[in-house]
């Protein structure tokens, strides 16, 4: 099956700095990579995906970057406010094999004002 | 966007008592929705996989007879936490597909339980 490891698993940084998080798989049949946001006692939040046919998308200050070949993902946060504090999660699926999701183990990221 | 509804958000129960959790998705049919386990600081585990109308499908060391998920409609799914103890003290989170491989997934806002 599908193995999703995730790191670092706490980052802080300075409140205008930015944050990477990257994330590598095992399996290439994957071809769906979302990144969820969770907030303390809540759900987790969709915040970006990408699928295997494009190489980095970005939507305002998130961006992410995907390299097949060598099966790891990356998460980028620009210009980091303190409300960008939470834990992120990555994730990997397969439309192929019915689309379930297999997590990073998580990074808690601090943005420190 | 998809909304998936979760209810409740906390609930207390006392030890040998079941509890239901529902998972709702507001503006799609969810043709399948997942049941996921989240110990504090740890990631999301998944439970179990329900499609509408059939049984679900439980990951390894997941015991349906005390995790009973019914999937009665497209717009919802249910986990009922049979003759709860302790250490099920958790937080769930059910997420809902609109359909395979086109959608990702939209989550529930978690349910926090305490068996006391």
């Amino acid at each position: 099956g599908e193995n999703v490891e995730q790191h670092p698993s706490t980052l802080s940084v300075q409140e205008g700095d930015s944050a990477v998080i990257k994330c590598t798989y095992s399996d290439s049949a994957s071809n769906y990579f979302p990144w969820y946001k969770q907030e303390l006692g809540k759900g987790p939040q969709l915040i970006i995906d990408i699928r295997s046919n494009v190489g980095e998308k970005k939507d305002q200050r998130i961006a992410v970057t995907l390299n097949k070949t060598a099966k790891h993902f990356s998460l980028h946060i620009t210009e980091t406010q303190p409300e960008d504090s939470a834990v992120y999660f990555c994730a990997a699926s397969s439309t192929d094999t019915g689309n379930q999701f297999y997590f990073g183990t998580g990074t808690s990221l601090t943005v420190i004002p | 966007g998809a909304v998936v509804s979760q209810h409740p958000s906390r609930v207390i129960c006392k030890s040998g008592t079941s509890v239901k959790i529902e998972c709702r998705s507001l503006d799609f049919q969810a043709t399948t929705m997942f049941w996921y386990r989240q110990f504090p600081k740890k990631s999301l585990m998944l439970m179990a996989t329900s499609n509408e109308g059939s049984k679900a499908t439980y990951e390894q060391g997941v015991e349906k007879d005390k995790f009973l998920i019914n999937h009665a409609s497209l717009t919802l799914s249910t986990l009922t936490v049979t003759s709860a103890h302790p250490e099920d003290s958790s937080f769930y989170i059910c997420s809902a597909s609109l359909t395979r491989g086109e959608y990702g997934y939209t989550f529930g806002s978690g349910t926090r339980l305490t068996v006391v």
